[in-house]
C-alpha cells in the first residue's frame, strides 16, 4: 500500500518570504499522480498543484511550484512571496494511475504567515 | 464552479443514535467520496461511490455505511454512533472525465460530536 509522509506538522514564514513544505511517499508503482491541497481556516479543501510522475518537468502555478524527485520519492511544495492568504493546512496526496480513484493523504502541515 | 454541499457544518449527537450526513454536488459527477479528518492523521477514506447504488469500502469503513440513490447525493450513515466517531467529515466529488490528474472537489465539512 502507498503511504504519504509529511514530517513537518507546523511551519511558519514571514510575509513575502519563501517557504518549502516537505512530502515523501512510498510506492512500488511507476505511474501515479501527486497533489498538494490547501485547506484554509474556512475548511474547504482546494487543489493547489498537481504533478504526473511521468513528467520530468516540475509543475508550477503562479507562486506555487514543486520539486519532484521521483527516485527519492520526494514531492515538496515551494511557496514564493508568501501572502497572508496562504495560511492554511497543506496536504500532500498520492493517486495511482491504475485501479480506483483513491487518494492517499499525508497528515498535513499547518502553515502560518507572520505579518 | 463545482459546488459540494454538506447539510450541516456542526452536529451533536448521542451515543447509540443513528446519524445521517448528507452531501449533494451540482456538477453531475460520477464519483463521490466520504473522508474523516483527524488531527495528526490527515484525511482517511471511509467509502466512495462510482455511480448510483454502487459503493466501495475505503480504508476505515467499520461502523459506517453509505447510500447513493441519486447521482447527486451521497449519504454517510453511522448506524450506532460512538464517541470515537467524533471527527470532521468531508465529502468530495469528481468526474472521471477530468482525467486521472483531475482534482476532487470538497465540501466545507461537518464537525460531528458524539456525546
Amino acid at each position: 500500500a502507498q503511504t504519504v509522509t509529511q514530517s513537518q506538522p507546523e511551519m511558519s514564514v514571514q510575509e513575502a518570504e519563501t517557504v518549502t513544505l516537505s512530502c515523501t511517499y512510498d510506492t512500488s508503482e511507476s505511474d501515479y499522480y501527486l497533489f498538494w491541497y490547501k485547506q484554509p481556516p474556512s475548511r474547504q479543501m482546494i487543489l493547489v498543484i498537481r504533478q504526473e510522475a511521468y513528467k520530468q518537468q516540475n509543475a508550477t502555478e503562479n507562486r506555487f511550484s514543486v520539486n519532484f524527485q521521483k527516485a527519492a520519492k520526494s514531492f515538496s511544495l515551494k511557496i514564493s512571496d508568501s501572502q497572508l492568504g496562504d495560511a492554511a493546512m497543506y496536504f500532500c496526496a498520492y493517486r495511482s494511475a491504475l485501479g480506483n480513484e483513491k487518494l492517499t493523504f499525508g497528515t498535513g502541515t499547518r502553515l502560518t504567515i507572520i505579518p | 464552479d463545482v459546488k459540494v454541499t454538506q447539510s450541516s457544518r456542526y452536529l451533536v449527537k448521542r451515543t447509540g443514535e443513528k446519524v445521517f450526513l448528507e452531501c449533494v454536488q451540482d456538477m453531475d459527477h460520477e464519483n463521490m467520496f466520504w473522508y474523516r479528518q483527524d488531527p495528526g492523521l490527515g484525511l482517511r477514506l471511509i467509502y466512495f461511490s462510482y455511480d448510483v447504488k454502487m459503493k466501495e469500502k475505503g480504508d476505515i469503513p467499520e461502523g459506517y455505511s453509505v447510500s447513493r440513490e441519486k447521482k447527486e447525493r451521497f449519504s454517510l450513515i453511522l448506524e450506532s454512533a460512538s464517541t470515537n466517531q467524533t471527527s470532521m467529515y468531508l465529502c468530495a466529488s469528481r468526474s472521471p472525465g477530468q482525467g486521472l490528474g483531475g482534482p476532487q472537489h470538497f465540501g466545507d465539512g461537518t464537525r460531528l460530536s458524539i456525546l
